[in-house]
C-alpha cells in the first residue's frame, strides 16, 4: 500500500526525446508536488498542484509540463530532453490545510544520454 | 526571499555518539518546520513536524527543537547507529492556502550528510 508511487524508477533516454513520469497518491491529499534533486542532492520544487490547480511553477523550462487528470495523480511530461535534465525527480503529496508533512515517492532517476 | 540554511554540510561520527544538526530559516509567514531523513537512493521520510507553538518534539532517538523567535531549529540524534547514515533535510512551510490565498510552499534546506562509522 505505497502512499506515493512513481513510475518508472529508472529512465534512460536519448537527447531530444519526450518522456513522462507518472505519480499517484492514495492518501487523499489535496496538494501534490514535483521536485528535482540535482547532483548536489539539493531538492528544488518544480510544481505544486492544489485540487488540480497549478499553484507554484518555479520558472522551470516550459519543456516540463505537469498534468493532473485528478486529485490523486500528477504526471510530469518532459519534451525535447536535454543532458542537463538528468537528475532524480521526486513526487510528493500533502494536505495543505492540516500542515501535515509531505509524503515523498521513491524518486525517478532520469539519465539523458 | 525565503531561505533555509543547514549546518554542518557534512558530518562523520562514531557509532554510539550523539550529534546535533542545525537549521536556520527566514521563511515568512511561518507554518511549520519538518525534518526529513533521506537514505541514499530513496525518497525523503518525515521524522518530525513542529508548528509555531511547539519547542521540542521527539521521535525515538531523534529530538527536534524549534525557536520561532530566532528562527532556528536543531535535530539531535542520540546513540547514533550505522543506519542513521543519511542526508537530513530541514523543510519550512509557509501558511496554508486558506490563510494566505495562495498554496503553501515548502522551502528546503540543502541538507546535512551524516555518516556514522564503527
Amino acid at each position: 500500500d505505497t502512499a506515493v508511487s512513481q513510475t518508472p524508477k529508472y529512465l534512460v533516454t536519448q537527447m531530444g526525446n519526450d518522456k513522462s513520469i507518472k505519480c499517484e497518491q492514495n492518501l487523499g491529499h489535496d496538494t501534490m508536488y514535483w521536485y528535482k534533486q540535482d547532483s548536489k542532492k539539493f531538492l528544488k520544487i518544480m510544481f505544486s498542484y492544489n485540487n488540480k490547480e497549478l499553484i507554484i511553477n518555479e520558472t522551470v523550462p516550459n519543456r516540463f509540463s505537469p498534468k493532473s487528470p485528478d486529485k490523486a495523480h500528477l504526471n510530469l511530461h518532459i519534451n525535447s530532453l536535454e543532458l542537463g535534465d538528468s537528475a532524480v525527480y521526486f513526487c510528493a503529496s500533502s494536505q495543505a490545510d492540516r500542515g501535515l508533512g509531505a509524503f515523498f515517492g521513491q524518486g525517478t532517476r532520469l539519465t539523458v544520454v | 526571499k525565503n531561505q533555509v540554511e543547514q549546518s554542518p554540510q557534512s558530518l562523520i561520527i562514531l557509532e554510539g555518539k550523539n550529534c546535533t544538526l542545525q537549521c536556520n530559516y527566514t521563511v515568512s509567514p511561518f507554518s511549520n518546520l519538518r525534518w526529513y531523513k533521506q537514505d541514499t537512493g530513496r525518497g525523503p521520510v518525515s521524522l518530525t513536524i513542529m508548528t509555531f507553538s511547539e519547542n521540542t518534539k521527539s521521535n525515538g532517538r531523534y529530538t527536534a527543537t524549534l525557536d520561532a523567535d530566532t528562527k532556528q531549529s536543531s535535530l539531535h540524534i542520540t546513540a547514533s547507529q550505522l543506519s542513521d547514515s543519511a542526508s537530513y533535510i530541514c523543510v519550512v512551510s509557509d501558511l496554508p492556502r486558506g490563510l494566505t490565498g495562495g498554496g503553501n510552499k515548502l522551502t528546503f534546506g540543502t541538507g546535512t550528510q551524516l555518516k556514522v562509522e564503527l
